[in-house]
């Protein structure tokens, strides 16, 4: 089973849909997850993380995490033609050092 | 402007002729991390430091070496490239690695022939 594990897509949403991302992840004792947006040829930047079971908002972003299940989400509603990209999942693993592992990336793009 | 740096951004080298990538961050970061990304592998950790002097193996090491003498500079060295080393890597780093927030570089573009 690999650490972080991300459907790889490619997932496709009509432009003003909400896109649903979704992640799992394998140490149960891991306590911060992260998303990451890449364009094709840029490197990673970050747009949300969360560390507690629920939902936290950031404009259009909402991160869910449900440590009991060892999942967690990315939704983007609203979804612009700007969104089109690789969005990565990633987590703090306490278990298997002090490492940051990241998921596969799902490539999601808004159709206009 | 709060950033890591990275050099070169490209290079293409042939097998066996050792090289160094530079990275260097501007923010006081104690975790520094080496990253290569590979077409449908994502991003795998090569090294990271939790802090100067402090070094230690991701899941894949081989081939690579890394130093931390300064706290802003966290280079690696290809000792003697090979082709399966071809690859994008991205050089990161963070406040702490608790903190997450890991800001990337621009990422290297390295073909080895």
């Amino acid at each position: 089973q690999k650490e972080v594990e991300q459907n790889s897509g490619p997932l496709s949403v009509p432009e003003g849909a909400i896109a649903s991302l979704n992640c799992t992840y394998s140490d149960r004792g891991s306590q911060s997850f992260f998303w990451y947006r890449q364009y094709s040829g840029k490197s990673p930047e970050l747009i949300m993380s969360i560390y507690s079971n629920g939902d936290k908002e950031d404009g259009r972003f909402t991160a869910q995490l449900n440590k009991a299940s060892q999942y967690v989400s990315l939704l983007i509603r609203d979804s612009q033609p700007s969104d089109s990209a690789t969005y990565l999942c990633a987590v703090n693993m306490i278990n298997t050092g002090n490492q940051f592992y990241f998921g596969t990336g799902t490539s999601l793009t808004v159709i206009p | 402007e709060a950033q890591v740096t990275q050099n070169p951004r490209y290079l293409i080298t042939v097998t066996g002729k050792k090289l160094t990538v530079t990275c260097s961050q501007n923010m006081n970061h104690e975790y520094m991390s080496w990253y290569r990304q590979d077409p449908g592998l994502g991003l795998r950790q090569i090294y990271y430091s939790m802090n100067v002097e402090v070094t230690d193996k991701g899941d894949v090491p081989e081939g690579y070496k890394v130093s931390r003498k300064e706290k802003r500079n966290f280079p690696l060295i290809l000792e003697s490239p090979s082709p399966n080393q071809t690859s994008l890597y991205f050089c990161a780093s963070s406040l702490s690695w608790g903190q997450g927030m890991i800001i990337f570089g621009p990422g290297t573009r390295l073909t080895v022939l």
